[in-house]
């Protein structure tokens, strides 16, 4: 069965720093993607970035880049110059199986802090 | 540009009522999931379908029913609903050769008192 740990509960970031959030996966599936995924207090869950198991470069999306460490089973979420409206809760997510399900960590409540 | 859409976005039931939580989507998606999201939780698959006709349980799938007629529509059915139930459910789809990213609707916020 696949599984996604996020290890912090909470982070706390000044604004315009950057910061990391971790994600580890643990899968025997030879091909799998990894996904970060933003839900501010308004509740919609908001797509960020996207990494494939077999992509070799790193993934990036403005500001947001993935950190894949495939030997390690670690897709850590880093966030460039952070902002206020970062302010959110971040989860990390691994699809699997034939229908590509997603399984979902615990998630990290960001706070960006003036 | 509707995408997946979800109604209620509010409901409160009654111990042991009945209700169904739509879902919609207008992109020909041929994957729909439900998911449930516990309070400071992260989400968890109740059923998904893989088109028309299809359904599987996912993790959750106690005490939920799910069908499949059309491509476009997937509702979640509740029966004799109890306080576990309470929880926000979002509806997410996504095609088939597309890509991995899910389209996630709005969310409903139940409780059950």
């Amino acid at each position: 069965a696949q599984k996604i740990t996020q290890t912090q509960p909470g982070m706390f970031v000044q604004e315009k720093e950057a910061v990391t959030l971790d994600c580890t996966y643990d899968t025997s599936d030879q091909s799998y993607g990894l996904f970060w995924y933003k839900q501010p207090s308004s509740g919609e869950m908001i797509f960020l970035i996207y990494q494939g198991s077999y992509d070799e470069q790193n993934a990036t999306e403005g500001r947001y880049s993935l950190n894949f460490q495939k030997a390690r089973k670690s897709a850590n979420l880093v966030i460039s110059a952070s902002q206020l409206g970062d302010s959110a809760m971040y989860f990390c997510a691994m699809t699997s199986g034939s229908a590509r399900q997603l399984t979902f960590g615990s998630g990290t409540q960001l706070t960006v802090l003036p | 540009n509707a995408g997946v859409t979800q109604t209620p976005k509010f409901r409160i039931l009654k111990i042991g009522q009945s209700m169904t939580l739509q879902c919609a989507q207008d992109m020909n998606h041929n994957y729909m999931y439900w998911y449930r999201q516990d309070p400071g939780m992260g989400l968890k698959l109740i059923y998904y379908s893989v088109g028309a006709g299809i359904t599987d349980k996912g993790e959750v799938p106690n005490g939920y029913n799910v069908s499949r007629s059309t491509t476009e529509d997937f509702p979640l059915r509740l029966e004799l609903a109890a306080p576990s139930q309470t929880s926000v459910y979002f509806c997410a789809s996504r095609s088939q050769g597309g890509g991995e990213k899910l389209f996630f609707g709005s969310g409903t916020q139940l409780s059950v008192l």
